[in-house]
């Protein structure tokens, strides 16, 4: 079936810096989504990608849909403490698939 | 709020039981799709039904089953219960079927098997 590779696994990062996260993949992708969440929550969406090459901001966060379609990356800039969570890529392939496939996940640590 | 409900939040139960969660879709979304989490894990994709139909099937058990209504809530059964069943059970819903658009998630329905 389809994978995502989600990296890195986790990461500590000290308040202020910038983070960067990415996901790919051996398929081609028709959208690209990235959610965070938080302990015993459920996920929620931060930012939808449905176009090769999209670059869209959501405040401090910034994705991309790559080009070749088979990976997005998600930026968090100036972190703060409240960005701890775990992010999740997901991905919708073509016609005739309706499954939202996720990654691992990446858990971002923020140290104040 | 996501406006996608769940019930209910946590359920305790011992094994051989069966269970049923219920999803509520966000109000005008026909699509609703089943997650399972399990502790630290990624979120597998269980099932998704499109307007009481079935659409997609990932990897769901054949003691799982599940049904979307005509008001579009949605039901999951869990049967036979084990104890690796214990995780956290997210439903989600969408617009559409799959393709250009967000599926947005529950609070998500903690279950415990005992």
């Amino acid at each position: 079936g389809q994978q995502l590779n989600q990296s890195p696994q986790s990461m500590f990062i000290q308040e202020g810096e910038d983070v960067s996260m990415n996901c790919t993949s051996s398929s081609i992708f028709n959208t690209w989504l990235w959610y965070k969440q938080d302990p015993g929550e459920g996920p929620v969406l931060l930012i939808a990608l449905y176009k090769a090459g999209e670059l869209t901001s959501n405040g401090r966060l910034t994705a991309q849909f790559g080009i070749t379609r088979k990976d997005s990356f998600l930026n968090i800039s100036a972190s703060i403490p409240s960005d701890v969570g775990i992010y999740f890529c997901a991905g919708v392939s073509g016609a005739g698939s309706y499954q939202l496939t996720f990654g691992k996940g990446t858990k971002l640590s923020v140290i104040p | 709020d996501s406006g996608v409900t769940q019930t209910p939040k946590h359920l305790i139960t011992a094994t051989g039981q069966r269970v049923t969660l219920r999803c509520s879709p966000r109000s005008g979304d026909l699509s609703v799709y089943w997650y399972q989490q399990s502790l630290d894990q990624g979120l597998q994709f269980l099932i998704q039904y499109y307007n009481g139909e079935e659409r997609a099937k990932g990897n769901i058990l054949e003691r799982f089953s599940a049904q979307q209504f005509p008001d579009l809530h949605s039901e999951l059964n869990l049967s036979s219960l084990e104890l690796g069943d214990s995780a956290l059970y997210f439903c989600a819903s969408s617009v559409d079927p799959g393709g250009n658009t967000e599926a947005f998630f529950g609070q998500g329905t903690r279950l415990t098997v005992v």
